[in-house]
């Protein structure tokens, strides 16, 4: 029930293409999810993230959407570009709690 | 302003061998973690500190060993390495309960146990 499923596990874009990274997790109690990125030789750094009041959340060209319901949250990247070529973690977390659940990650490509 | 600093960055070692990580965060955090990445399964919680002096299991401890004698460094031990150590290390920290906080993390350590 701690667990976060994310995917695709790799993923490949066209420049100026729309990227789409899914997550689904179980536990109800959860009320944090953050998006890290990270590039190659680098630790995840935090991206994004959105509490389950709001079904959306946007910063520049990301997007969070969050479905409480369907208890699943996903990444939506907008003119995708090759900076944006890295690996995506979404994680999970409980107010209170002492740490993240992270999903498996996501490598993303984006060819020019 | 550093931030998250891990040592050494590649490190390889022979089956049987010990060695320690170290880390150290220059922002005050009380919070810090240890992670193991492995492709295909993310990032695992090896152990983590709520504050100088505590340190308790995460879901993959076994093999490893923490110290935090200091608030800023949190050290994980390999007392004796098993090439299914071989990964990629993390050392991340947060202000406060990192349930619902961000994580500042380093930029890791490439071990390989051969």
């Amino acid at each position: 029930q701690q667990q976060v499923k994310q995917s695709p596990q790799s993923l490949i874009v066209q420049k100026g293409g729309i990227s789409i990274i899914n997550c689904a997790y179980e536990n109800t109690a959860f009320d944090y999810f953050p998006w890290y990125q990270q590039f190659p030789g680098k630790g995840p750094a935090l991206l994004i993230a959105i509490r389950p009041d709001v079904s959306e959340k946007k910063e520049g060209r990301f997007t969070i959407s969050f479905n409480k319901s369907a208890k699943q949250f996903s990444l939506h990247i907008m003119d995708s570009q090759p900076g944006d070529s890295a690996t995506y973690f979404c994680a999970a977390g409980i107010q209170g709690a002492q740490k993240l659940v992270f999903g498996q990650g996501t490598r993303l490509t984006i060819n020019p | 302003n550093a931030g998250v600093t891990q040592t050494p960055k590649f490190r390889v070692l022979k089956t049987g061998q010990s060695m320690t990580l170290l880390c150290a965060q220059d922002m005050n955090h009380e919070y810090m973690y240890w992670y193991r990445q492995d492709p295909g399964m993310g990032l695992r919680l090896i152990h983590y500190s709520v504050g100088e002096g505590t340190t308790a299991k995460g879901e993959v401890p076994d093999g490893y060993n923490v110290s935090r004698l200091k608030k800023q460094n949190f050290l994980l031990g390999l007392e004796s390495a098993a090439p299914s150590q071989t990964s990629v290390y993390f050392c991340a920290s947060s202000f406060r309960q990192g349930g619902n906080q961000p994580q500042h993390f380093g930029d890791g350590t490439r071990l390989s146990i051969l």
